[in-house]
């Protein structure tokens, strides 16, 4: 019953390398999100997916690419990491209604805290 | 935009007691969604309860239950014999509802102790 994986959990950068945080779920959700929790912030949301090959900008995209080629996954790429990017990230799925609209009860992975130095 | 704001950014509670914890959101809109999650100190995040503004009764699993003030814009949880498990984050957040709203807007938080 694996739910939403995130990978890895932990992950060191140094400013300007880039990275790729991995997200699956096995759940056929259609809406896959990602989100950045920062102390004091609460989670703010990055990009989101309702469907393979279709994506869009959240709060606080700049920085952040995304795709999704299957249903299952949806990676974040950080292409020049900054130190402002330091946070723990959550990858989040849910069942889309009628294929346009969600209940709002997200499916969350453990989250991969992430330090840019 | 939505704006959710949790004034309490800690409280504590003794086992078996009875905690509120407190929620108020800006909006327009008239039909949304409200949710309590929970993210104990092993980080993942699951829904607590959840409220659809189109529904005057109180939502209610098991010892938590909210109160849901639509006029004034407040949206309470209550839990009930608090246990030591209860121990964790806990946020609420705001969704529009309708086909192609996807941003959930989460408060700051409220981290619960709850003590033996």
């Amino acid at each position: 019953n694996a739910g939403v994986t995130q990978t890895p959990k932990f992950q060191v950068l140094k400013t300007g390398q880039s990275m790729t945080l991995q997200c699956a779920q096995d759940m056929n959700h259609e809406y896959m999100s990602w989100y950045r929790q920062d102390p004091g912030m609460g989670l703010r949301l990055i990009h989101y997916s309702v469907g393979a090959g279709i994506t869009d900008q959240g709060e606080v995209p700049n920085g952040y690419n995304v795709s999704r080629s299957t249903t299952e996954d949806f990676p974040l790429r950080l292409l020049s990491a900054a130190p402002s990017q330091t946070s723990v990230y959550f990858c989040a799925s849910s069942y889309l209604t009628s294929g346009v609209a969600y209940t709002g009860e997200l499916f969350f992975g453990e989250g991969s805290r992430l330090t840019v130095l | 935009a939505q704006t959710v704001t949790q004034s309490q950014p800690e409280m504590s509670v003794q086992e078996a007691e009875t905690v509120t914890l407190s929620c108020t959101y800006d909006t327009s809109e008239n039909n949304y969604y409200l949710f309590w999650y929970k993210q104990p100190p092993s980080r993942q995040m699951i829904l607590v309860i959840r409220q659809e503004a189109y529904k005057q009764q109180n939502a209610t699993e098991n010892r938590f239950s909210v109160n849901f003030q639509k006029a004034a814009k407040s949206f309470s949880l209550k839990i009930s014999d608090s246990q030591l498990g209860d121990t964790a984050m806990y946020f609420c957040a705001f969704r529009v509802a309708g086909a192609g709203s996807y941003q959930l807007t989460f408060g700051k938080g409220t981290k619960l102790s709850v003590i033996p």
